[in-house]
């Protein structure tokens, strides 16, 4: 079946530092990519659509500057944290829709400290 | 707006228990219902789906029954086993422009032997 890899899953960074999140489809090619936001006891919420050799969509609220996406070619979009702060601390998943249904990775653990 | 509002856990069952899990939506239209279920160290995986008014979706055991008049989508399963322990969200597709999947909270629930 379609499989979406994340990575890291787990990371760990200093306020102020950028971290990079790699989403990665492994068996097929997606033009459009989706990057979630869950923080604790809340839902899990579209942060941005990521498009293939296009800017990414952003959701109302969400920072472009603050959230850098990129999604160079159709099996990697990445997600940069810049200038990270502790609120940004959270869990992040990425999904891709390789045909019916959405497929997701396994989300990463943010912490900022 | 779409929203899906369903019962916060954590929960612990012993085994062979009756399962339920509550789930209701506010949405424009008609969307398609979906539980999705995260095992430890896994990406969000699809349980079931269902696409209209009085479908019901099953896999695994598992059966929720799309219910307009009640904008419910509750989930349940007669005798769960240790290894259904997992966090299970609900959520919604909207309908439209843009098509969005919009999630629950989610529920941790841990099944003991």
């Amino acid at each position: 079946g379609a499989v979406v890899s994340q990575h890291p899953s787990r990371v760990i960074c200093k306020s102020g530092t950028s971290v990079k999140i790699e989403c990665r489809s492994l068996d097929f090619q997606a033009t459009t990519m989706f990057w979630y936001r869950q923080f604790p006891k809340k839902s899990l919420m579209l942060m941005a659509t990521s498009n293939e050799g296009s800017k990414a969509t952003y959701e109302q609220g969400v920072e472009k500057d603050k959230f850098l996406i990129n999604h160079a070619s159709l099996t990697l979009s990445t997600l940069t944290v810049t200038s990270a702060h502790p609120e940004d601390s959270s869990f992040y998943i990425c999904s891709a829709r390789p045909s019916a249904g959405y497929t997701f990775g396994s989300g990463t653990r943010l912490t900022v400290v | 707006g779409n929203s899906v509002t369903q019962m916060e856990g954590p929960v612990t069952l012993s085994e062979e228990a009756f399962l339920t899990i509550n789930c209701t939506y506010t949405a424009t239209g008609y969307p398609s219902l979906f539980w999705y279920v995260q095992y430890p160290g896994e990406g969000l995986q699809l349980l079931l789906k269902a696409t209209k008014a009085d479908d019901k979706g099953s896999n695994k055991g598992f059966e929720a029954t799309y219910r307009k008049e009640t904008t419910s989508f509750h989930l349940e399963k007669g005798s769960v086993q240790v290894s259904d322990s997992a966090v299970y969200f609900c959520a919604l597709l909207t309908q439209g422009g843009s098509e969005k999947l919009v999630f629950g909270k989610g529920m941790k629930l841990t099944v003991n032997p």
